[in-house]
């Protein structure tokens, strides 16, 4: 099956600067690459996908980036604030199913 | 806003008991999914729907049975609660192609 790898584990930035947390998967058959934030407490929230067929794509200071070939992709923030301290997880599914990396602690310093 | 709710956010439960937890979608979603979620371990897939008394394991589907009988409902079953089945259990739901959302996850403890 599938198997998703994500990194840094654990990620801490200051305020404004940028972070970036990269996952490989194996199954070139993956089309769909989901990024979750986790806040204590609480279930993942979908922030930002990405299919396939598409390169980049950016949603405000949040931006997904997928290389097929090299199978990874890569979440990048910019201007970080405090608020976007969480636990990030990668995806990538086939169709239906879906697996997950192991998350990425962030902390944005003030 | 698609909502996914589960019925517990926390539950503790003793060893051999039968254990149920629900989680219900206002969307009209297809898929549904059940995980758990362990430190280091990310989440892993118990059991999923395609529809309306259908069901497929997962990875890890030892231990645990669902039941859909209606389209918005989809329950996890834990037989007979062991202490190794303490976890956060989390329910999501997609259309496809998907894009999944999550309920607020039922965090169990087997005492």
């Amino acid at each position: 099956g599938e198997n998703v790898e994500q990194h840094p584990s654990t990620l801490s930035v200051q305020e404004g600067d940028s972070a970036v947390i990269k996952c490989t998967y194996s199954d070139s058959a993956s089309n769909y690459f989901p990024w979750y934030k986790q806040e204590l407490g609480k279930g993942p929230q979908l922030i930002i996908d990405i299919r396939s067929n598409v390169g980049e794509k950016k949603d405000q200071r949040i931006a997904v980036t997928l290389n097929k070939t090299a199978k990874h992709f890569s979440l990048h923030i910019t201007e970080t604030q405090p608020e976007d301290s969480a636990v990030y997880f990668c995806a990538a599914s086939t169709g239906n199913q879906f697996y997950f990396g192991t998350g990425t602690s962030l902390t944005v310093i003030p | 806003d698609v909502k996914v709710t589960q019925s517990s956010r926390y539950l503790v439960k003793r060893t051999g008991e039968k254990v149920f937890l629900e989680c219900v979608q206002d969307m009209d979603h297809e898929n549904m999914f059940w995980y758990r979620q362990d430190p280091g371990l990310g989440l892993r897939l118990i059991y999923f729907s395609y529809d309306v008394k259908m069901k497929e394991k997962g990875d890890i589907p030892e231990g645990y049975s669902v039941s859909r009988e209606k389209k918005e409902r989809f329950s996890l079953i834990l037989e007979s609660a062991s202490t190794n089945q303490t976890s956060m259990y989390l329910c999501a739901s997609s259309l496809t192609p998907p894009e999944q959302y999550f309920g607020p996850g039922t965090r169990l403890t087997v005492t």
